[in-house]
Order: structure tokens, then C-alpha cells, then sequence
């Protein structure tokens, strides 16, 4: 079984402040583990993911995430928000077929 | 790549009317996932298929929804009869073969029952 728990369901921050996502995870297997985006009335969107490797995950849009097996955490970050950053962002784990989603973490950047 | 495509956008019905979702996947992908979004429950997975096949519909509300793949490039997720309480956002995700690629979801069809 795997699960995801996101620790905040929003974040308010203002605009070019740093930010940072809580993402834990739970998985009795080699996980895969996701952050997706969603502004307002579209889809979901891949920011980025870890697979193996590097602990220090690069994505889209200026944000990464660090892999942390010992704390089972996948916390998301960006050094200067934007006001477009202004979405929701969902962390989820993954094994070979399917992928679960955690709630979502609500991003408000306040200009 | 037009991308995932979904359709209606916006689907409002009445209450006990017959509702179809419609999913045009990626071409070349190889898996098709229905999600259901709420702001009570969040992302929730429906049921998803492998090369056409249904693998697991544990996420089914009740009899009332049912979804098909009759072929790659088309699903269809349908609710009859429609409840007030299936009023919400359903989306249609597809995956690459290679699972490394992650998914990518369509747009969402609104789905609104009075």
C-alpha cells in the first residue's frame, strides 16, 4: 500500500519569498514520487519527479524537490515565488501501474 | 500532440438523466485513468485500464457509474442515473509505457446535477 500525506492544505507567502511544500510519503515498495500543479479550471500538470538517483530533483518553472528516504519526505521548493505560482500542488507516489495523490497544498502568493 | 482531450468541458444535467464522459488518450499510451475531483474527497481515483482492459474499478462509487475502452484512442466513463452528489470534476489521465514519464492529464469535464 502507499499513501501521501501533504501537511498543509495552504500556504500563503508573499511574492519573491522563498516557499516550501510539505510531502510525506508511505510505500512498502520502490516508489515513484510526483509533484503536479493545477491552476485554476485546468488539469493537472507535471512539475517534476524523483525515480532514482539524485536526491535533488530540478523542474519546470524554477522549483525542485529533495528526496529524503530517512524522513520518507519529498518536500517541494522554490527560492522566489511569483504571483503566477498562484495554484494548487499535489504530491503523489507511484509504483509500477497506478499513482496516489495526496489533497493538495493551496499556494497563495500575496503580492 | 494535441494532449489529452476531454469532452464536454461543462456537462449540466438533471437529476436521474443519463451522463457520458468522453476520454481521447494520448496516442501510444498504453494506460487510461479516471479521476474524480471534489473538495471533500480530492483527487480520487475511479478506475483505470491497461492496453483497453479494465485492471481495477475498486474506486467505482456504486453500480451507477460504469466506464469502457473500446479501443486505444477512446474511453467513455458514464453515470446513470445521475445524482446531485456526483456533481463535481472528472478527469482523464494517460501514462507512457515507461512509467518514468508520469501522467497527463486532460482538461476536466464540470459535471453539475440539479
Amino acid at each position: 500500500a502507499q499513501s501521501v500525506t501533504q501537511l498543509d492544505s495552504q500556504v500563503p507567502v508573499f511574492e519573491e519569498a522563498p516557499v516550501e511544500l510539505r510531502c510525506n510519503y508511505s510505500s512498502s515498495v520502490s516508489v515513484y514520487l510526483f509533484w503536479y500543479v493545477q491552476y485554476p479550471n485546468q488539469g493537472l500538470q507535471l512539475l517534476l519527479k524523483y525515480l532514482s538517483g539524485s536526491t535533488l530533483v530540478k523542474g519546470i518553472n524554477g522549483f525542485e524537490a529533495e528526496f529524503n528516504k530517512s524522513q520518507t519526505s519529498f518536500h517541494l521548493r522554490k527560492p522566489s515565488v511569483h504571483i503566477s505560482d498562484t495554484a494548487e500542488y499535489f504530491c503523489a507516489v507511484g509504483g509500477y501501474q497506478k499513482v496516489t495523490f495526496g489533497t493538495g497544498t493551496k499556494l497563495q502568493v500575496i503580492p | 500532440d494535441a494532449g489529452v482531450i476531454q469532452s464536454p468541458r461543462h456537462e449540466v444535467t438533471e437529476m436521474g438523466q443519463e451522463v457520458t464522459l468522453r476520454c481521447k488518450p494520448i496516442s501510444g499510451h498504453d494506460y487510461l485513468f479516471w479521476y474524480r475531483q471534489t473538495m471533500m474527497r480530492g483527487l480520487e481515483l475511479l478506475i483505470y485500464f491497461n492496453n483497453n482492459v479494465p485492471i481495477d474499478d475498486s474506486g467505482m462509487p456504486e453500480d451507477r457509474f460504469s466506464a469502457k475502452m473500446p479501443n486505444a484512442s477512446f474511453s467513455t466513463l458514464k453515470i446513470q442515473p445521475s445524482e446531485p452528489r456526483d456533481s463535481a470534476v472528472y478527469f482523464c489521465a494517460s501514462r507512457a509505457p515507461d512509467s518514468n514519464y508520469g501522467y497527463t492529464f486532460g482538461s476536466g469535464t464540470r459535471l453539475t446535477v440539479v
